[in-house]
């Protein structure tokens, strides 16, 4: 099993909401990541944790708030997001440090309106 | 910073080999990727290829590296219409900590016609 499962698959938020999103995998990953796509561009990294701690914050705005509650499951939380937030949120996992693949998951398409 | 550069369009007849290209500029790189997008979809690991290699082979792919050119290409043998994608060239730049923070390039999509 190579897969990373995220939900929900789209996602439209108001400015004033919260919600979360979630990333799933049972490949006994230690390390997991938040990648953002905006349209026609490449992902860019956001968040990166190790054995469930953060190792990584690209200086991503507080409105995000990563979770890693254990050691297969990754959320990520929103509040207060803006319209120019609005993308494909891609979730990744890898082995852990030193390992040469990462495996993406199918992305959450976020619209904030 | 790592820079990660590729050409954004290319289209190609069914049957045609592609020929995917991307320059790079960390010479110290470790690994160079290649991962395929669909349309709406996530990214699908398609190879990697390690500094020390100058070619990789894995059916119809095949992925050339040049290190002193800082060169990496991607070659799809036979195109067919489902390889119609946008396809990111990456680097694993050694300054990641061990973690895939991967750069990416900006993509090329590739279109096949019959």
């Amino acid at each position: 099993d190579t897969e990373v499962t995220q939900t929900p698959k789209h996602l439209v938020m108001g400015m004033t909401n919260k919600k979360s999103l979630k990333c799933e995998q049972h490949m006994g990953h230690r390390a997991m990541y938040w990648y953002k796509q905006k349209a026609k561009k490449p992902p860019e990294l956001m968040f990166v944790y190790s054995y469930e701690k953060l190792s990584i914050n690209e200086s991503v705005p507080s409105r995000f708030s990563p979770e890693c509650p254990n050691s297969s499951l990754l959320n990520l939380h929103l509040h207060a997001l803006q319209p120019e937030d609005s993308a494909l949120y891609l979730c990744a996992s890898s082995q852990g440090q030193g390992d040469t693949e990462a495996f993406f998951g199918q992305g959450t398409r976020l619209t904030v309106v | 910073g790592e820079d990660v550069e590729q050409s954004l369009f290319l289209s190609v007849r069914e049957g045609d080999s592609s020929v995917i290209n991307c320059t790079y500029t960390d010479s110290s790189s470790t690994y160079l990727y290649w991962y395929k997008q669909e349309p709406g979809a996530g990214l699908q690991l398609l190879t990697y290829i390690f500094s020390n290699m100058d070619m990789k082979q894995d059916q119809r792919l095949t992925v050339l590296l040049n290190k002193k050119d800082k060169h990496l290409s991607l070659r799809i043998a036979d195109t067919q219409t489902g390889d119609s994608a946008i396809y990111f060239c990456a680097d694993y730049p050694p300054f990641s900590g061990g973690y895939n923070k991967l750069i990416f390039g900006a993509g090329t999509r590739l279109a096949v016609h019959p």
